[in-house]
């Protein structure tokens, strides 16, 4: 069963442009953690915010979290060509199971 | 450092056969994971081991089996092919639950 979902299904910006991207989830959670995706590779973890957290940074990263609208958003500043790729939220649903579920992600592209 | 290593990195097989996908992580980590993705479906777990000695099943596990060989080795094996299983196949390792995943590049499997 799908826990979260991203939100659009597809962006396309300009370098330049700051590009936001939203997860919504199901159940409580423990964390939500973000993952990139280039093309042709594999996963690679962005960040974690943790359930108690409501806004994260790192580098051009920020990230929020309202655990009482079960929804978390991804926004990259001043993109950048190289930022183009597919971008993932994942869930562990609380309960201590170690099967983190992943969405169907967001497909960025940034023009230059 | 090599993080997660995949072997093959593509295959292609005919209806029936089988195979043994590799997967080995040298940062030490207790979990491990096998998810496929597939157009549209984002990522699905087909098995994992949370720890050396165990393996569960994820969302997907039917037509496969696992073997968690070691605390750095852990393979997936179709045992008689089918085109359903035509995927890319990614292995992830993680420290310990509800941790950050490292990912391979994946294995890009073809069946006939």
């Amino acid at each position: 069963s799908q826990q979260g979902e991203e939100d659009p299904q597809a962006l396309s910006i300009q370098e330049g442009e700051n590009a936001t991207m939203n997860c919504s989830y199901k159940t409580s959670i423990n964390n939500l953690q973000w993952y990139r995706q280039n093309s042709g590779r594999g996963l690679v973890h962005l960040i974690l915010i943790r359930s108690n957290e409501r806004e994260k940074h790192s580098g051009r990263l920020r990230v929020t979290l309202d655990t009482s609208k079960k929804s978390s958003s991804l926004l990259i500043t001043a993109s950048r060509a190289a930022d183009t790729a597919s971008y993932f939220c994942a869930t562990p649903p609380q309960g201590g199971s170690e099967k983190l579920v992943f969405g169907k992600g967001t497909k960025l592209t940034v023009n230059p | 450092n090599a993080g997660v290593t995949q072997t093959p990195k593509f295959q292609v097989l005919k209806t029936g056969q089988s195979m043994t996908l590799q997967c080995a992580q040298d940062m030490n980590h207790n979990s491990m994971y096998w998810y496929r993705q597939d157009p549209g479906m984002g990522l699905r777990l087909i098995y994992y081991s949370a720890s050396e000695g165990t393996t569960d099943k994820g969302e997907v596990p039917n037509g496969y089996n696992v073997s968690r060989l070691n605390k750095r080795e852990f393979s997936l094996r179709l045992e008689s092919a089918a085109p359903s299983q035509t995927s890319v196949y990614f292995c992830a390792s993680s420290g310990h639950l509800n941790q950050p995943q490292h990912f391979g590049d994946g294995t890009r499997l073809s069946i006939l």
